[in-house]
């Protein structure tokens, strides 16, 4: 079945680290996006991408960055971890053109990274 | 830019009851409302959603219904059975264009 896929699915890494989390899609989707999820606070849009040369921020962008490599590849990286961005990530695509309501988001299951 | 907020936080409800989780919405330009659920452990899936342009829409014991005047959509779930125990999120978008979600609503079924 069609997926999509992020790696690593849990890391503990410490202050000051770099941390890149990778999700790849066998989708075909074009539109690709970074979610952080923490208690209470639902998913917080980080950053998305419509394609290959497109990249937006999103509401919570600050301290993150992304590429994306490929239509199926889309990474998300911390340049230097602190331990409030300790959380679960998601990545989603959607393809609006699909037929499903305006663009049903496919999530993949999550990276949990914790940083001490 | 647009705000979701989700009432209630938490909602328990007996087997076989209804439960409703209502969501309004700041900006009158989104048009594409979803509802995802989230299990325990798991990632967030979709399980209805609707347009603008439609006031309800059912899909066996869930429904939605859209009030775009007062900018609120709330979901209906009927007969709830425990596998409905779960987080519930709210989402609006313009044509499926960054999504913003709802804090979500924990549902626990009782038996």
């Amino acid at each position: 079945d069609a997926d999509v896929t992020q790696t690593p699915r849990n890391r503990i890494t410490k202050t000051g680290k770099r941390i890149m989390l990778e999700c790849s899609q066998t989708k075909g989707h074009d539109r690709m996006y970074w979610y952080r999820q923490d208690p209470g606070l639902g998913l917080q849009l980080i950053y998305y991408s419509f394609d290959v040369k497109d990249i937006n921020k999103g509401e919570i962008s600050d301290g993150y960055s992304v590429s994306r490599q490929a239509q199926a590849k889309f990474s998300l990286s911390l340049e230097s971890a602190i331990p409030n961005q300790t959380a679960l990530y998601f990545c989603a695509t959607s393809d609006p053109g699909a037929g499903a309501g305006d663009g049903e988001l496919f999530f993949g299951e999550g990276s949990r990274l914790t940083v001490l | 830019g647009e705000n979701v907020e989700q009432h209630p936080s938490t909602l328990s409800v007996q087997e076989g009851d209804s439960a409703v989780i209502k969501c309004t919405y700041s900006d009158s330009a989104s048009n594409y409302f979803p509802w995802y659920k989230q299990e325990l452990g798991k990632r967030p899936q979709l399980i209805i959603d609707i347009r603008s342009n439609v006031g309800e829409k059912k899909d066996q014991r869930i429904a939605v219904t859209l009030n775009k005047t007062a900018k609120h959509f709330s979901l209906h779930i009927t007969e709830t059975q425990p596998e409905d125990s779960a987080v519930y999120f709210c989402a609006a978008s313009f044509y499926g264009q960054n999504f913003v979600f709802g804090p979500g609503t924990r549902l626990s079924v009782l038996p």
